[in-house]
């Protein structure tokens, strides 16, 4: 199985700072990499996909890249509405795995 | 506008059956790839199991941790989605999202989540 770990698994900041999450994998997978966004009672959301391809509607401030066993989230310029828990996850193999988040705080 | 609502959720004793149901509209639910996925109480997210499409030939994979209990199935006829659950463990114990995923130049992802169904699995 791929593992993923993302760094840090929590992370205070300010409206306006620009932050990156870290994922790594125990393998790698190529570009096979999403991104998802998840609030408190929530469904997961789509950010990005294929690494580094933004799913439509989703705002230009979250950025990825990354490719083979290390993949960046970046969000830009935090706003109000990013404060929430962000997952990578792995579609190169089965099973399908995702890190174990990380929880993004209002500082 | 796409909707994807699950149901069947519930208490069930260790040892029991639970089906889960998931209800799709708004997109071609055929086209897609329908995966079951899972966050325990305040934990992250499990991927469960999967089902392909007709075109290859709905079959199925699943997480080593629910293989030979869990069984997914579909019926593109209802544009539904269903998880059947057996010999329940408490570890079981979870809100369980059905998830459509589409494949966008080669790459594989989970477009469109319901808002979940949680089961509980308890004496």
């Amino acid at each position: 199985d791929i593992q993923l770990t993302q760094s840090p698994s929590f992370l205070s900041a300010s409206v306006g700072d620009r932050v990156t999450i870290t994922c790594r994998a125990s393998q790698g997978t190529s570009s096979f990499l999403a991104w998802y966004q998840q609030k408190a009672g929530k469904a997961p959301k789509l950010l990005i996909y294929a690494a580094s391809t933004l799913q439509s509607g989703v705002p230009p401030r979250f950025s990825g890249s990354g490719s083979g066993t290390e993949f960046t989230l970046t969000i830009s310029s935090l706003q109000p509405e990013d404060f929430a828990t962000y997952y990578c996850q792995q579609l190169n193999s089965y099973p399908i795995t995702f890190g174990q988040g990380t929880r993004l705080e209002i500082k | 506008e796409v909707q994807m609502v699950e149901s069947g959720g519930g208490l069930v004793q260790p040892g029991g059956s639970l089906r889960l149901s998931c209800a799709a509209s708004g997109f071609t639910f055929s086209d897609h790839y329908m995966d079951w996925v899972r966050q325990a109480p305040g934990k992250g997210l499990e991927w469960v199991g999967r089902t392909r499409n007709k075109a290859n030939s709905y079959t199925t994979e699943y997480a080593a941790s629910v293989k030979g209990r869990f069984t997914v199935s579909r019926d593109d006829s209802k544009n539904s989605l269903f998880l059947q659950m057996n010999s329940l463990k408490t570890e079981d114990t979870a809100v369980y999202y059905c998830a459509a995923s589409l494949t966008s130049g080669g790459y594989r992802h989970f477009n469109y989540w319901g808002q979940g169904t949680l089961v509980t699995v308890s004496s």
